[in-house]
């Protein structure tokens, strides 16, 4: 069973600043996805990253995936309210089987 | 909107008792995950259909079951319930059965045993 331990778990900042989530795994990622989770929703899909080294960014946020694709990182810049919700890492495996992290639970405050 | 839809929205139930929740997928998507999320465990993958047949199977229990129909609507039931059975429920789907492709999450099932 593929083990996605995510850090902090909680984090709570002021509007404006700057924040990285960090995502790691007990073994090498084939892929993987990060999601947003607002209270009362299902989680959302931000972005997909598939090639060890690589980089996405949307809008504020930057994600990045280890040279040794056993990490990843969410780095947001000027945090703002809306960012508010529970962060999630996953990894789906060659059996169609969906793995997700323990969550880093984001609060923004104005 | 997700176009994901899951009734009901809330229930609640006693311990020994049966109960089926129902999702039904976006339009054209063949895929349907079923997910278990509580607040020490996580969000645990428990089972995969595709087009009407079972493709993964994750951490679900015996007293689990789901299947998907004709139309594409999936059920799970879930029996002999216990207090920490106590959880959100959620719904996933997607158009292919493949990694990497994006779920779409519906608004979840919360399950409250007492």
């Amino acid at each position: 069973t593929q083990l996605l331990e995510q850090s902090p778990q909680f984090l709570s900042i002021q509007e404006g600043e700057n924040l990285t989530v960090y995502c790691n795994s007990s073994s090498v990622f084939s892929s993987l996805q990060w999601y947003r989770q607002e209270p009362g929703e299902g989680p959302v899909l931000l972005v997909t990253v598939v090639t060890g080294g690589e980089v996405k960014k949307l809008k504020r946020l930057t994600f990045q995936f280890g040279d040794a694709r056993k990490d990843s990182s969410l780095h947001i810049t000027a945090a703002q309210p809306g960012d508010t919700g529970l962060y999630l890492c996953a990894e789906p495996n060659s059996g169609n089987q969906f793995y997700f992290g323990t969550g880093t639970s984001l609060t923004v405050i104005p | 909107d997700s176009g994901v839809t899951q009734t009901p929205k809330h229930l609640i139930t006693a311990t020994g008792q049966r109960v089926t929740l129902r999702c039904s997928p976006r339009s054209g998507d063949l895929s349907v995950y079923w997910y278990q999320q509580s607040l020490d465990q996580g969000l645990q993958f428990l089972i995969q259909y595709y087009n009407g047949e079972e493709r993964a199977k994750g951490n679900i229990l015996e007293r689990f079951s789901a299947q998907q129909f004709p139309d594409l609507h999936s059920e799970l039931n879930l029996s002999s319930l216990e207090l920490g059975d106590s959880a959100l429920y959620f719904c996933a789907s997607s158009s292919k059965p493949l990694v990497n492709g994006e779920q779409f999450f519906g608004p979840g099932t919360r399950l409250t045993v007492l």
